[in-house]
Formats: structure tokens, C-alpha cells, sequence
């Protein structure tokens, strides 16, 4: 089975304080996402990437960076959270052939409070 | 770009009936793919359905269908002999292939 992990389940940081979610999936995965979640909202795609070292921004980007210096491990990061950052974060894998497409595994998401 | 778009924020079912989530989409492609996610209460979301676009035969798996109207962008689950654990955010997504595109989403309730 595809496992994806998140490094917390639940995050409490203050305004402006760094935060580092980190996403580990076991399955050689070429692909990697972040995306937040909120009521009323759906999903939004915030960074993406399609290899080590390389990253595209997705719809909402703003106030978030990322890295990817190995292919099983993508880190989100928030330089100064603030409480507009307060939100439900998920990370999906998935891999891509010639021909197929994969769906997205996606991890149990960490739910960030900032205060 | 493209959108998708969930007309029916929540639904209800009766344990054992029918139900049909609805989803369209707005897109200029012809060849894409799409989903139906599930995600249950404080649990992982998992893929319940996909389908190719370029496949005319609706996707099945066990009690989950959709009903796939290419020329009307339409893309519907339907639901099955509904059981309790089907309770649920179900999230319809387009994708080609990635990143994907997602709806906002239905709340399905299931009554005992």
C-alpha cells in the first residue's frame, strides 16, 4: 500500500513564528503536492512538484514556500504564519507513466492553529 | 481555466437507498481524467472512482458508479445500497493529468 505521512496531526504556533509540515510518501512517487483545506472552500492546490529540486506554484501560493531536496520528502513552509495560515493541510503523492495517469494518494493532513 | 463545480453542498440518504452527488466542469480539453474522492470524517480522503475521458463505458467499483455526459461536462456518483460508512465529504476532481482541479465538495449523511 501507498503510504503518504505528515510529520504532525494537529500544530498550534503563534503569528509569525517559521513553520516547517513535512510530507514523506514510500512509493518512489515522481509527484508531490500541498494543499489547504477549508469549510466552504474545497481543496487548493498551494505548491507542487514533478521532481527533487523542482517546485511550481499552484492557485495560492502567497505567504508559502517549499522544498524537495529528496524525491520521498516535500516540506511546506510557512516564513511568518499568520492567523489567516489557520487551515487543514494535506499532501498527496501520485506517479505518472506514458500512458497512465495515477490518482493522488494523499496523507491524513495537519491541522495548523495559529494564534 | 478549468473549474469544477458541486451544485449540492450536503445530501442525505437513507441506509440502503440510492443517492446521486452531481459534479460538472468547465473545460477546452478532450482527453483528462477525473474523480470522485471520499473523505470521511477526520480520516484520510481515498479515491473512490476514476474515469478517462476518452472512455465512452461508465466506471463501476462495487455499489459506486458515475454517469459520465462528455458533451454536457457532467460527471455524477452514484451511490449504491448505501451503508452508514459511506457518511462522507466526496469531493468530485479534474485533472490532466496533474495537478488536479477539485469541487468544494458534498456532505452525504447517511440515516440509520
Amino acid at each position: 500500500d501507498v503510504k503518504v505521512t505528515q510529520s504532525s496531526r494537529y500544530l498550534v504556533k503563534r503569528t509569525g513564528e517559521k513553520v516547517f509540515l513535512e510530507c514523506v510518501q514510500d512509493m518512489d512517487h515522481e509527484n508531490m503536492f500541498w494543499y489547504r483545506q477549508d469549510p466552504g472552500l474545497g481543496l487548493r492546490l498551494i505548491y507542487f512538484s514533478y521532481d527533487v529540486k523542482m517546485k511550481e506554484k499552484g492557485d495560492i501560493p502567497e505567504g508559502y514556500s517549499v522544498s524537495r531536496e529528496k524525491k520521498e520528502r516535500f516540506s511546506l513552509i510557512l516564513e511568518s504564519a499568520s492567523t489567516n495560515q489557520t487551515s487543514m493541510y494535506l499532501c498527496a503523492s501520485s506517479y505518472t507513466t506514458p500512458r497512465q495517469v495515477s490518482e493522488q494518494f494523499f496523507g491524513p493532513g495537519t491541522r495548523l492553529t495559529v494564534l | 481555466a478549468q473549474t469544477v463545480t458541486q451544485s449540492q453542498p450536503e445530501m442525505s440518504v437513507q441506509e440502503a437507498e440510492t443517492v446521486t452527488l452531481s459534479c460538472t466542469y468547465d473545460t477546452s480539453e478532450s482527453d483528462y481524467y477525473l474523480f470522485w474522492y471520499k473523505q470521511p470524517p477526520s480520516r484520510q480522503m481515498i479515491l473512490v472512482i476514476r474515469q478517462e475521458a476518452y472512455k465512452q463505458q461508465n466506471a463501476t467499483e462495487n455499489r459506486f458508479s458515475v454517469n459520465f455526459q462528455k458533451a454536457a461536462k457532467s460527471f455524477s456518483l452514484k451511490i449504491s445500497d448505501s451503508q452508514l460508512g459511506d457518511a462522507a465529504m466526496y469531493f468530485c476532481a479534474w485533472s490532466r493529468p496533474t495537478p488536479l482541479v477539485f469541487g468544494k465538495g458534498t456532505r452525504l449523511s447517511v440515516i440509520a
